[in-house]
């Protein structure tokens, strides 16, 4: 039984558009929602991460929506580069009462075309 | 710096045999994990530790065992390797065991036969 259900699995998008990952997640205790960028044959690093007390998050073209009743978040690339050709990982964890232990989505592979 | 690194690269074993795979981190981070990567199923957290001296079970933890003697150095061992563990495994690292950024390592590809 996977706790954090990622969609679509893969994404091709336009140079320039919008490319939208979505998450839902089912434990009420998570408390924090990161998501990982990963390149062929590299480890995941961290993009952005939000916490539940915020329903929005930026840091340049990328966008966490986080929707805490639906227990759905969401990552917008806005302006997507082939740059950004990449799978993204949304996950959660139940922070200090559960440290930091991670759950995965099943991950999204993005191809952006030039 | 180098961060995080493991070894060995890739592996092909056979079935039965043991194994282990090697994490070093040079940040002396207290937490360290172990992941899988699998198609479709995202990375699954196998072991991690708090601190040096201290481990803990995953979501996945059967068929591995993990030790942590000093802060760098969290080795993953396959006491009899199975197929069903032919995976891609990560070794990550944060600070604290709280909200801390994860930094991961390259990774191991491992082949079980």
């Amino acid at each position: 039984q996977q706790q954090v259900k990622q969609s679509p699995q893969s994404l091709i998008v336009q140079k320039g558009g919008i490319s939208i990952i979505n998450c839902a997640y089912e434990n009420t205790a998570f408390d924090y929602f990161p998501w990982y960028q990963q390149f062929p044959g590299k480890g995941p690093a961290l993009l952005i991460a939000i916490r539940p007390d915020v329903s929005e998050k930026k840091e340049g073209r990328f966008t966490i929506s986080f929707n805490k009743s639906a227990k759905q978040f969401s990552l917008h690339i806005m302006d997507s580069q082939p740059g950004d050709s990449a799978t993204y990982f949304c996950a959660a964890s139940r922070g200090i009462t559960a440290g930091n232990k991670l759950t995965f989505g099943g991950g999204t592979r993005v191809l952006v075309k030039p | 710096t180098a961060g995080i690194t493991q070894a060995p690269t890739s592996q092909i074993l056979a079935a039965g045999r043991s194994m282990t795979l090697r994490c070093t981190q040079d940040m002396r981070h207290n937490a360290m994990y172990w992941y899988r990567q699998d198609l479709g199923l995202g990375l699954r957290l196998i072991h991690y530790s708090n601190t040096a001296g201290t481990t803990g079970k995953g979501e996945v933890p059967d068929g591995y065992s993990v030790s942590r003697a000093n802060t760098d150095d969290f080795p993953l061992t396959l006491a009899s390797a199975v197929p069903s563990q032919t995976s891609v495994y990560f070794c990550a690292s944060s600070a604290s065991f709280t909200f801390n950024e994860q930094f991961f390592g390259p990774g191991t590809r491992l082949t079980v036969l």
